[in-house]
């Protein structure tokens, strides 16, 4: 069964970028019949949907991140990736990559274990 | 503020039927797109538990099910256990933020 899981730095100095990787295991990220997506969760509140991407490259992303986002595709390494610009304090998270169905119905599954991020100096 | 509403807490005694409501508008939920709930335990990553507004994923036991109508959907746990005890979030589209995915706002479910 398919299975991902995110890698990258824990800590970030506030104004820098995060970036964060997840890696595709047990399925081709090149599925015509899934999108990728990032999801993030504030310690202690609630899911947050950051952006979504094709194995083309087309992406979705959410309007309130969608100034400092971008997420790319490996396909040679069945790979996608997170950059999110000028972090602050309020992007702390733990941050989870999912398989992505999407049209009607749209959900997420399977999940990725997570990584916390931390933006601190 | 989550576009989608649920009720912070919610609890039963073992044995009993609990649901959790999610409440939406006319640009996601009640416009036909469907409504998805995740399963959390502290610590670990959301799990599918119903897709499609009432679809149970393989593994998912029938004590869970899941329903739609108007602008809400709800989720009923029958039977309720122990182990039932964690966050559960309901997920849909929204067609006014320009297609954004959106979360309610989770429910802590406590098994007295």
């Amino acid at each position: 069964q398919v299975k991902l899981q995110e890698s990258g730095p824990g800590l970030v100095k506030p104004s820098e970028t995060l970036s964060l990787t997840c890696t595709v295991s047990g399925g081709s990220i090149s599925s015509s019949s899934y999108y990728w997506g990032w999801i993030r969760q504030p310690p202690g509140k609630g899911l947050e949907w950051i952006g979504s991407i094709y194995y083309s490259g087309s992406t979705y992303y959410n309007p309130s991140l969608k100034s400092r986002v971008t997420i790319s595709v490996d396909t040679s390494k069945n790979q996608f990736s997170l950059k999110l610009s000028s972090v602050t304090a309020a992007d702390t998270a733990v941050y989870y990559c999912a398989r992505h169905v999407p049209d009607n119905p749209n959900y997420f599954d399977p999940w990725g274990q997570g990584t916390l991020v931390t933006v601190s100096s | 503020q989550s576009v989608l509403t649920q009720p912070p807490s919610v609890s039963g005694a073992p044995g009993q039927r609990v649901t959790i409501s999610c409440t939406g508008s006319s640009s996601n939920i009640g416009a036909g797109y469907d409504v998805h709930w995740y399963q959390q335990f502290p610590g670990t990553a959301p799990k599918l538990l119903i897709y499609g507004n009432s679809n149970r994923p393989s593994g998912v036991p029938d004590r869970f099910s899941g329903s739609k109508s108007g602008t809400s959907a709800s989720l009923a746990i029958s039977g309720l256990q122990a182990e039932d005890e964690a966050d559960y979030y309901c997920q849909s589209y929204d067609s006014s933020l320009s297609g954004s995915r959106v979360f309610g706002g989770g429910t802590k479910l406590t098994v007295l």
